[in-house]
């Protein structure tokens, strides 16, 4: 079964509201990184957030982290038309080097 | 730089046969990584790398092999290639502390038929 999941699985807002996306997952992590990926294309790395870290921030996106949750959450604000595309979780499991990811939330971001 | 490259992009195979799909990376990273991704289901990992001679298996190893003879090349052959086989692969690479994530190739579309 995947390690993380994300919540929602579909989400459209207007240009210029944030955008909120949940990852869940089920054991100790290394690390969780956020992904983006366009429609048909490769995921680009958009940020990385370690355990002993609880918020991060990196232009538009902020990202927390809540390990005794088992859970994060990315926000993008003021989003744009631009924005629109797949979200994934990935983490890597505490002591392994192999990054799992979650079956990703699609944002529509409506001009 | 050329950062991940995979090759072919596109192929259609019939069942049984068998082929390698080719992943280089230039920027040095020791970890690489094949995924599949299907409608719905994210990505899967197939098996890794953390460094040449050393490979293992992922989520969904089964009908995949995988070698790394360099730190640049990590080719995945299919054995015998099956119509649920039919997916997109993405090969990935990053740097030991994983701190700038992995870069990802551009896919390979496969489809069995």
């Amino acid at each position: 079964s995947q390690q993380g999941e994300e919540d929602p699985q579909a989400l459209s807002i207007q240009e210029g509201e944030n955008a909120t996306m949940n990852c869940s997952y089920k054991t100790s992590i290394n690390n969780l990184q956020w992904y983006r990926q366009n429609s048909g294309r490769g995921l680009v790395h958009l940020i990385l957030i370690r355990s002993n870290e609880r918020e991060k921030h990196s232009g538009r996106l902020r990202v927390t982290l809540d390990t005794s949750k088992k859970s994060s959450s990315l926000l993008i604000t003021a989003s744009r038309a631009a924005d629109t595309a797949s979200y994934f979780c990935a983490t890597s499991r505490a002591g392994t080097y192999k990054y799992i990811f979650g079956t990703g939330t699609r944002l529509k971001v409506l001009a | 730089n050329a950062g991940v490259t995979q090759t072919p992009k596109f192929q259609v195979l019939k069942t049984g046969q068998s082929m390698t799909l080719q992943c280089a990376q230039d920027m040095n990273h020791e970890y690489m990584s094949w995924y599949r991704q299907d409608p719905g289901m994210g990505l899967r990992l197939i098996h890794y790398s953390v460094g040449a001679g050393i490979t293992d298996q992922g989520e969904v190893p089964n009908g995949y092999n995988v070698s790394r003879s360099t730190t640049e090349d990590f080719p995945l052959r299919l054995l015998s290639a099956a119509p649920s086989q039919t997916s997109v692969y993405f090969c990935a690479s990053s740097r030991r502390d994983s701190y700038y994530g992995y870069t990802f190739g551009s896919g390979t579309r496969l489809t069995v038929v």
